[in-house]
């Protein structure tokens, strides 16, 4: 089963606007990334947000994490063309030896 | 930096034959991740090690998967005999504890 799943699976938006996904996951976790996989390559690393955080951000990304509900957001601001990609979150499943799983994923198309 | 290099990119090959894949991953980095990742889906974690050793192996078909770390810096990943399901990437990652994974490019693989 996954640890955790992003919402939604796939989403269309106007150069311009704001993306958000969530990620649910289900056991206790140290940490939750987010990374991006544009078609055909690798992932990229976006942000990592440790349990006792909230909120994080890094230029148009935000992120916040709701340990209490088992879910974070990412939202992307002011989206361009270039953002056009899969989005990932990955968990810790709460493990000591830094095991990360990865969820389905966010595909996500900017529409110039 | 250098990245966590991967070769080759791509690599066909009939079902029954054998494959390896090799990994570098970035210098310093104790941590390195073998991940399958089928079309569509997120990245499934096949192997860890720390250093030379095995940390979690849970999810690799040991029956046909081996994967080794000599010396605790690169390492192999081999598929012998090959199936058609296991037409997906390959993506190494390595990671330094408490910080977000690098990826390699991954290398593609199809069986026919």
């Amino acid at each position: 089963s996954q640890q955790g799943e992003e919402d939604p699976q796939a989403l269309s938006i106007q150069e311009g606007e704001n993306a958000t996904m969530n990620c649910s996951y289900k056991t206790s976790i140290n940490n939750l990334q987010w990374y991006r996989q544009n078609s055909g390559r690798g992932l990229v690393h976006l942000i990592l947000i440790r349990s006792n955080e909230r909120e994080k951000h890094s230029g148009r990304l935000r992120v916040t994490l709701d340990t209490s509900k088992k879910s974070s957001s990412l939202l992307i601001t002011a989206s361009r063309a270039a953002d056009t990609a899969s989005y990932f979150c990955a968990t810790d499943a709460g493990t000591s030896y830094d095991k990360v799983i990865f969820g389905p994923g966010t595909s996500l198309s900017v529409i110039p | 930096e250098a990245g966590v290099a991967q070769s080759p990119r791509y690599k066909i090959i009939e079902k029954r034959q054998s494959v390896a894949f090799w990994c570098n991953p970035i210098s310093g980095h104790a941590t390195l991740y073998w991940y399958q990742q089928i079309l569509g889906q997120g990245p499934k974690l096949l192997i860890q090690f720390q250093n030379n050793g095995v940390v979690d192996d849970s999810q690799l078909p040991k029956d046909r998967f081996s994967a080794e770390r000599l010396k605790g810096v690169d390492s192999t990943l081999k598929i012998q005999p090959a199936k058609l399901e296991d037409s997906a990437v390959y993506l190494c990652a390595s990671s330094y504890p408490g910080s977000g994974y690098t990826f390699g490019s991954g290398t593609r693989l199809t069986v026919v």
